[in-house]
């Protein structure tokens, strides 16, 4: 089984400043990672994931991840922050073999400050 | 337009009176699943379904039941909803396989048990 941390329950940054949203998972098997949004009153979307091959990965909206896989982390990163990017975000995990089930961390909440 | 649709959006019940949560995606995915949002906690998963007529439990199921019948569509069944199962619930479908993980979302369904 896997599970995943988010460090973070909360995290104001001034808009323009750059944003690292923290997430490290547990897993005996290799793993598939992936970052969601929420926006206010919205359901989930996929921001971005790693599957295999370049650790570093770009999603929509110019984030970023990298995987690290000796430090068991997938932080996400913004160079520069917008107000639209004030939202909800949420790592999850799922073992790379057979049908294995996500699991969501519990997420952080990204808050913008003008 | 690709879409997973929940209803209703909004509900306010009482304890006891059996209530069913729709939902319905037009990608003809196979994997469709419910999850429960609660403060502090993250997603949960409540039941999945690889395809028709195929249905398991996830980390959260008493007090649910689901049904696939079709493709297309995944309800949730509170027999006798409580005041505990107070929640935003959404549904979210994906393809098989690798796919597991790459998740799309309805906009949820807020329901208040009094």
């Amino acid at each position: 089984a896997q599970s995943v941390t988010q460090l973070d329950s909360q995290v104001p940054v001034f808009e323009e400043a750059p944003v690292e949203l923290r997430c490290n998972y547990s897993s005996s098997v290799s793993v598939y990672l992936f970052w969601y949004v929420q926006y206010p009153n919205q359901g989930l979307q996929l921001l971005l994931k790693y599957l295999s091959g370049s650790t570093l990965v770009k999603g929509i909206n110019g984030f970023e991840a990298e995987f690290n896989k000796s430090q068991t982390s997938f932080h996400l990163r913004k160079p520069s922050v917008h107000i639209s990017d004030t939202a909800e975000y949420f790592c999850a995990v799922r073992g790379s073999k057979g049908n294995e089930k996500l699991t969501f961390g519990t997420g952080t909440r990204l808050t913008i400050i003008p | 337009e690709a879409q997973v649709t929940q209803n209703p959006r909004y509900l306010i019940t009482v304890t006891g009176k059996k209530l069913t949560v729709t939902c319905s995606q037009n990608m003809n995915h196979e994997y469709m699943s419910w999850y429960r949002q609660d403060p502090g906690l993250g997603l949960r998963q409540i039941y999945y379904s690889m395809n028709v007529e195929v249905t398991d439990k996830g980390d959260v199921p008493e007090g649910y039941k689901v049904s696939r019948k079709e493709k297309r569509n995944f309800p949730l069944i509170l027999e006798s909803p409580s005041p505990n199962q107070t929640s935003l619930y959404f549904c979210a479908s994906s393809k098989q396989g690798v796919m597991i993980g790459e998740l799309f979302f309805g906009e949820g369904s807020r329901l208040t048990v009094l």
